[in-house]
């Protein structure tokens, strides 16, 4: 399957302050990219849609203004946590697919932010 | 909206047993069916993945049924061995979507 790499695997951050997390597709081109969160014992919940060149779609509920997505090229997306606090600990995964309806999604390794 | 139900929510078995997991969603109008597995901490990695015109799908000791009518699916994992010890998770992409609903999954314990 496709490869789709996710950096970094872990990062500390001190409230306040803001953390990016970094997606790339490595062997395809996504149009389209998702980014999950799960908090512990729960399930993946997605947070947001992105599609190359336009702006992310938000599902009810997330922040846009404190979660901006950015997917500026066909292999890279980034999510960047603004003024973080401990409550958005969480472990945060993207998805990369080569459509946005009915294809197949890949999956990166996953982030595990702490804010302290 | 789509709901996926994972049951059970734990299993504990020990070594060389043959298991069931199981997977349940709310509208059956699926594009695919898929099962991951997550170790802690650790991201997701694709163990089968069955189109909505598939009624199962093989890799190695395991096997995934998917009764789209039903709105069911199983993860049969057989001889089970102490490194299949993970959460299991099941996810379901609607058509029309590319996004998956997920279950809260079911966490193995194989026990040697």
């Amino acid at each position: 399957g496709a490869v789709v790499s996710q950096h970094p695997s872990r990062v500390i951050c001190k409230s306040g302050t803001s953390v990016k997390i970094e997606c790339r597709s490595l062997d395809f081109q996504a149009t389209t990219m998702f980014w999950y969160r799960q908090f512990p014992k729960q399930s993946l919940m997605l947070m947001a849609t992105s599609n190359e060149g336009s702006k992310a779609t938000y599902e009810q509920g997330v922040e846009k203004d404190k979660f901006l997505i950015n997917h500026a090229s066909l292999t890279l997306s980034t999510l960047t946590v603004t003024s973080a606090h401990p409550e958005d600990s969480s472990f945060y995964i993207c998805s990369a697919s080569l459509g946005p309806v009915n294809t197949e999604a890949f999956f990166g390794q996953g982030t595990r932010l702490t804010v302290v | 909206k789509q709901e996926v139900t994972q049951i059970p929510a734990a299993l504990s078995v020990p070594e060389g047993e043959n298991l069931v997991l199981n997977c349940s969603f709310t509208d059956s109008a699926i594009y695919n069916l898929q099962w991951f597995r997550q170790d802690p901490g650790k991201g997701l990695t694709s163990l089968l993945l069955i189109q909505s015109s598939q009624r199962e799908q093989t890799s190695g000791r395991l096997n995934a049924s998917l009764d789209k009518s039903s709105g069911r699916s199983t993860l049969y994992i057989a001889a089970s061995q102490p490194g299949d010890s993970a959460t299991y998770l099941c996810a379901v992409m609607s058509s029309g979507y590319s996004t998956l609903t997920f279950g809260k999954g079911t966490m193995l314990l194989v026990s040697p």
